[in-house]
């Protein structure tokens, strides 16, 4: 079955650390992106992407960074640079006006 | 621009209840209008979706939503709750056409949906 697969589920992360969150989509979707969840706060939109090798900017992009080498995948870095780190993290793929979303990574800076 | 207000961080009703979860857009284009459902610790799940045809829209497990342009809402409805409802519930917009918002998710703050016996 086509779908979205985020990896791992959960993840901790010490202070100071880059850790590197995995989305795979096997839908043929051109469209990724990433999503930080926050209670109370929706969801805020951190990168995107429209096509391989493209990528933009969403709301919230500072201290993260992402790369679209393949079409199937989008990893987002939380880097060391973004101080509040510990959220859940959803990523989504798009086509026409259909969006499909992970299961998510729930991060925890400890 | 685009953005989505959910009136009521947390709503609660009794097993059969109508349920009521308000949305309301702003956008300075037409839009397609989106509910979501999320369990704890999980992805979201597309109850339904407005993208210009019917103003009412129906959705899964019994859900509906309704475009209302003059009052820029879509209010999600279910004529009786049920205990499996309990979750939270996200209101979306995106333009419907080109622009830099094009393809961009906008998430109201969410609403969380307790259901009581």
């Amino acid at each position: 079955d086509g779908g979205i697969t985020q990896s791992p589920k959960y993840l901790f992360r010490k202070e100071g650390q880059n850790v590197t969150l995995s989305c795979e989509q096997n839908l043929n979707h051109d469209a990724m992106y990433w999503y930080r969840q926050d209670p109370g706060q929706g969801l805020r939109l951190i990168y995107y992407s429209q096509i391989v090798n493209d990528f933009q900017k969403g709301d919230i992009a500072e201290g993260y960074s992402v790369s679209r080498e393949k079409k199937e995948s989008f990893p987002l870095t939380v880097t060391s640079a973004q101080k509040n780190p510990t959220a859940f993290y959803l990523c989504a793929s798009k086509k026409g006006d259909g969006y499909t979303f992970g299961s998510g990574t729930r991060l925890t800076v400890v | 621009a685009q953005s989505v207000t959910q009136l009521g961080s947390h709503v609660s009703v009794s097993e059969g209840a109508l349920v009521l979860l308000r949305c309301n857009y702003s956008s300075s284009v037409p839009p397609y209008l989106f509910w979501y459902v999320q369990y704890p610790n999980q992805g979201l799940q597309l109850l339904l979706k407005y993208t210009s045809a019917a103003t009412l829209v129906k959705g899964i497990n019994g859900f509906e939503a309704e475009f209302k342009k003059s009052e820029t809402s879509f209010h999600l409805t279910k004529p009786s709750a049920h205990m499996s409802d309990a979750a939270e519930y996200f209101c979306a917009v995106t333009p419907n056409a080109g622009g830099t918002s094009y393809g961009k998710l906008t998430f109201g703050q969410g609403t969380i949906l307790t259901v009581h016996p």
